[in-house]
């Protein structure tokens, strides 16, 4: 089976662009979450979609957006750009269970904000 | 807020020698996971434990949860250099909270 694939793996903006990143899960898997990950913050959770619907949402701000789509692939955009959003964004998929939500890891796209 | 407090943050151990990550959460869950890391990688899942008294052995790592003590660790027994990598947990209370990692290195 396939494992999660992030696109791109790595990405150079400067600031006050915007960028979209995609991830496509696990085949039937229809939970998928983002997460920041940074040295100084550490992994940090974005915000989760299951079945095209935002779930839940970390602390932060708005210039972060998702979405998922009917076949659970999700975009993450992040708008006007700022060099603190330099990091490593992780997306997860998992099949939600009765009991237990396992989370799957892509390889993560590397963003460099100059 | 569901916090989750790693520790150490850093440890450096030697081939041979055991020891032990604690993980410590603030809310009631029962639903507690750990990660690998490995530098310049993304995360790997080493254990799912999802009740009270919950252990799950791999090789060298052996992972626990007492939910009521709200904490779970891992022990390592005879590190060996491959075991070097950054552990997380995370705690599953509707939204995944990961801890800070504990960064492990191991020395000949």
């Amino acid at each position: 089976k396939a494992g999660v694939t992030q696109t791109p793996r790595y990405l150079i903006k400067t600031r006050g662009q915007q960028v979209t990143l995609s991830c496509s899960p696990i085949s039937g898997h229809r939970s998928v979450s983002w997460y920041q990950q940074t040295p100084g913050q550490g992994l940090q959770f974005l915000f989760e979609y299951f079945s095209e619907t935002q779930r839940n949402k970390g602390n932060f701000p708005g210039r972060f957006s998702g979405r998922q789509f009917s076949n659970s692939r999700s975009e993450m955009n992040v708008s006007t750009l700022e060099l603190g959003d330099s990091a490593l964004y992780l997306c997860a998929s998992s099949f939600i269970g009765i009991s237990y939500n396992e989370q799957f890891f892509g390889p993560g796209t590397r963003l460099t904000v100059l | 807020e569901l916090k989750v407090e790693q520790n150490p943050l850093f440890l450096s151990m030697q081939e041979g020698k055991n020891y032990t990550i604690y993980c410590n959460y603030s809310t009631t869950s029962d639903r507690l996971y750990w990660y690998r890391q490995d530098p310049g990688k993304s995360l790997e899942s080493l254990f799912v434990l999802l009740s009270n008294g919950a252990v799950k052995q791999e090789g060298r790592l052996m992972a626990s949860l007492d939910t009521k003590a709200r904490l779970s660790t891992l022990h390592i027994t005879a590190a060996v250099h491959d075991l070097s990598a950054t552990y997380f947990c995370a705690v599953d209370n509707n939204d995944m909270r990961f801890g800070a990692g504990t960064r492990l290195t191991v020395k000949p």
